[in-house]
C-alpha cells in the first residue's frame, strides 16, 4: 500500500517557466490537499478537492492552479514560475474522518 | 479565522531532559487539535490528538492535555532520546462548517537532541 506518492521529489526551474506536481493516493480517498512549506511558516494550504472534479482554494492561492480529474489524482500546477514559489510542496488526503490525514513524503522546488 | 501559535525555536536538548512545547491556538467551536512529527526527508506524521476539552492524547512517550480554558495543547515528553530530533508541528481542525476538515498549521518546532 504506497499511500500518498508524490512527483518529483526535486526540481530546480527558472523563473517563468512551467510544471505541474503530481500526487497519486491509493487509498479512495475524496479529499485532497496541496500545502507549501517555508522556514518559520509551517504548512499553509494552497488548494484542496472534496472530491473528483472540484477543487476550492486555500489559503494562499494565487500562482497556482490545481485539477481533480480523476479521484486517485490531484495535480498542482505553476504556469509562470516565480522564485517566491520557491518552496516544500505536500500533499495529503484523507477519509471522512479528521484523523486520517496521510501525507506525501514532499517535493522540494527551487525556482532560480 | 483559525490560527496555532507554537513557541519559538530551534530547542535543543541533551538525552533524557524533560521536553516542552508550548502551543495556543485560536479558533472557533471546539477543534480537533493534533500534534505532527516530520523526521529529517519525511513527511509529516500524526503524532497525538486529542478532540474534546480535558482530553489527554499520548503516543510514544509524549502527551498533550486539551485545555479548553486556557486555550492551548503543550506537548511534553519526560525524557527525550536522539532519535525524537524532528520538527513538532501543532494543528487542529474546527469541525463543521465549510471547513472541509482543513488543518491549521503552527510555525513548527525544530528539536534536536544530543547524546
Amino acid at each position: 500500500n504506497a499511500g500518498v506518492t508524490q512527483t518529483p521529489k526535486f526540481r530546480v526551474l527558472k523563473t517563468g517557466q512551467s510544471m505541474t506536481l503530481l500526487c497519486a493516493q491509493d487509498m479512495n480517498h475524496e479529499y485532497m490537499y496541496w500545502y507549501r512549506q517555508d522556514p518559520g511558516m509551517g504548512l499553509r494550504l494552497i488548494h484542496y478537492s472534496v472530491g473528483e472534479g472540484t477543487t476550492a482554494k486555500g489559503e494562499v492561492p494565487d500562482g497556482y492552479n490545481v485539477s481533480r480529474l480523476k479521484k486517485q489524482n490531484f495535480l498542482l500546477g505553476l504556469e509562470s514560475a516565480a522564485p517566491s514559489q520557491t518552496s516544500v510542496y505536500f500533499c495529503a488526503s484523507r477519509g471522512d474522518g479528521y484523523y486520517g490525514y496521510t501525507f506525501g513524503s514532499g517535493t522540494r522546488l527551487t525556482v532560480v | 479565522g483559525n490560527s496555532v501559535t507554537q513557541m519559538e525555536g530551534p530547542v535543543t536538548l541533551s538525552e533524557e531532559a524533560f521536553l516542552t512545547i508550548n502551543c495556543t491556538y485560536t479558533a472557533t467551536g471546539y477543534p480537533s487539535l493534533f500534534w505532527y512529527v516530520q523526521y529529517p526527508g519525511e513527511g509529516l506524521q500524526l503524532l497525538l490528538k486529542a478532540t474534546k476539552a480535558d482530553d489527554k492524547g499520548s503516543n510514544k512517550g509524549f502527551e498533550a492535555t486539551y485545555r479548553k480554558e486556557t486555550t492551548s495543547f503543550h506537548l511534553e515528553k519526560g525524557s527525550v532520546q536522539v532519535s525524537d530530533s524532528a520538527v513538532y508541528f501543532c494543528a487542529l481542525i474546527s469541525a463543521g462548517g465549510t471547513s472541509y476538515g482543513k488543518l491549521t498549521f503552527g510555525q513548527g518546532t525544530i528539536l534536536t537532541v544530543h547524546p
